[in-house]
Parts: C-alpha cells; structure tokens; sequence
C-alpha cells in the first residue's frame, strides 16, 4: 500500500521568504506526482503534475522537484506572500490503479 | 467554463438517517473520482468512475456506502444508516482521462452526523 508523508505538518514563515515543503513516498512505482492547494472550507487547487519520467516542475514562483526513485518530491515556493497562506497537498498515483494516494497535508501560514 | 459542483454544500443529519450526495463533473470529463478527508486527516479514495466501464469501489469503507453514475453526467453518493464516524468532507473530482491528467476537485460536501 501507498504511504505518503509530508514534513513538516505546520509550518509559519515571514513574508518574503522561501518556503520549502517535503513530500515522501513509499512505493516507487508511480505514474505522476501532484501537488495542490486547499484553502479553509474549499476544495482542492492543482498546483503542479510532475509525470513519473520528469524531474521537476515550474509554474511561476512554483518549482516542485521529483526523485522517483527515492520516493520524495519537494515544492518550493519563492518569495513567500500572505496569500499563499494555505494547507498544501502531496498526491501520488499508483501505478496500475487510478486513486490517488494522498499525505496529510503542510500547512502553511505566512505572517505579513 | 464551470468546474466540478457539488451539493449540499452542508449536511447535518442525525445518527441512522441516509443521506445522499451529489457532484456534477467537468462536461467531457469521463472520469469521476469520490474521496473522504476526515478532520486531521489525509484525503481516502472511495470510488472511481471511467466512462462506461464497472466503478472501482475498492476504497468504499463498509456495504453502507454506494454511489452511482449515470454515463458520463452526474453521480451519487449514498450512505445509508450514518453514523458519527461518517462525518467528514466528501470531495468529488473529475477528469478528461485516467491516470496522466490533472484531477479538478470540487468545493466538497460536509456532513456532520449528530
């Protein structure tokens, strides 16, 4: 069975600095690592798709990196504002099944 | 366009009572997935539609849960008798094709059990 982890759980940063989240998984064999956002009392915000045959990712001040065969990915975000306040998501599918495999989340606060 | 809905966007329903719940996918999206997040806790898979194909109900906690798709439109997720260990945020999500597209989420049910 899939277990993914993130460290650490919470996390506060002033503003302006980078954030650096970490995401662990036990099975290697995976299709794609995903990452998202979620706000109090919404849902889920794809961040980034990282496929198993990339490294990394980038969408703005977002980079998020993939080491399949250690089983981690990191996400970074540069130059951390108040909006990115938030709890961040690690997902990873299995390969040979369609779930998702999620971890507990990083929750992000950003203080102004 | 619009993205993933679902509704209620609360329920609070008492101990023994069913409750249905509903998502309504991306338009063109022939996969639909339904997940559990507990408070404190990370997302469970519950099921996974694929166009006409028979549902991956794997992750269904007990036979008191059931969900249904019609085609590629609406689903249903139905608990039957709750109870308080039911209560939590039920999200749907949905996308173009299995396994390599982005999955879009909608905004979740929560469902309190008394």
């Amino acid at each position: 069975k899939q277990e993914v982890t993130q460290i650490p759980a919470a996390l506060s940063v002033p503003e302006g600095e980078n954030l650096v989240l970490n995401c662990s998984f036990t099975d290697s064999a995976i299709y794609n690592l995903q990452w998202f956002r979620q706000d109090p009392g919404k849902g889920l915000t794809s961040l980034l798709l990282i496929q198993s045959s990339q490294r990394e990712q980038t969408s703005g001040r977002l980079n998020a990196s993939l080491d399949k065969s250690s089983g981690r990915s990191t996400l970074y975000i540069a130059a951390s504002q108040p909006g990115d306040s938030a709890t961040y998501l690690c997902a990873v599918r299995p390969s040979g099944n369609n779930r998702l495999a999620f971890g507990k989340g990083n929750q992000v606060v950003v203080i102004p | 366009g619009a993205g993933v809905s679902q509704s209620p966007s609360n329920k609070v329903t008492e101990k023994g009572k069913d409750v249905e719940l509903r998502c309504d996918p991306i338009s063109g999206h022939t996969a639909l997935y339904w997940y559990r997040q507990r408070l404190g806790q990370g997302l469970e898979f519950l099921i996974y539609f694929q166009g006409n194909s028979a549902p991956d109900k794997s992750g269904l906690p007990s036979d008191r849960f059931s969900a249904e798709r019609t085609g590629e439109s609406v689903s249903t997720l139905t608990i039957q008798r709750t109870q308080q260990e039911d209560s939590a945020v039920y999200l749907c999500a949905s996308s173009s094709a299995s396994g390599r597209e982005t999955q879009y989420f909608g905004p979740g049910t929560r469902l309190l059990v008394l």
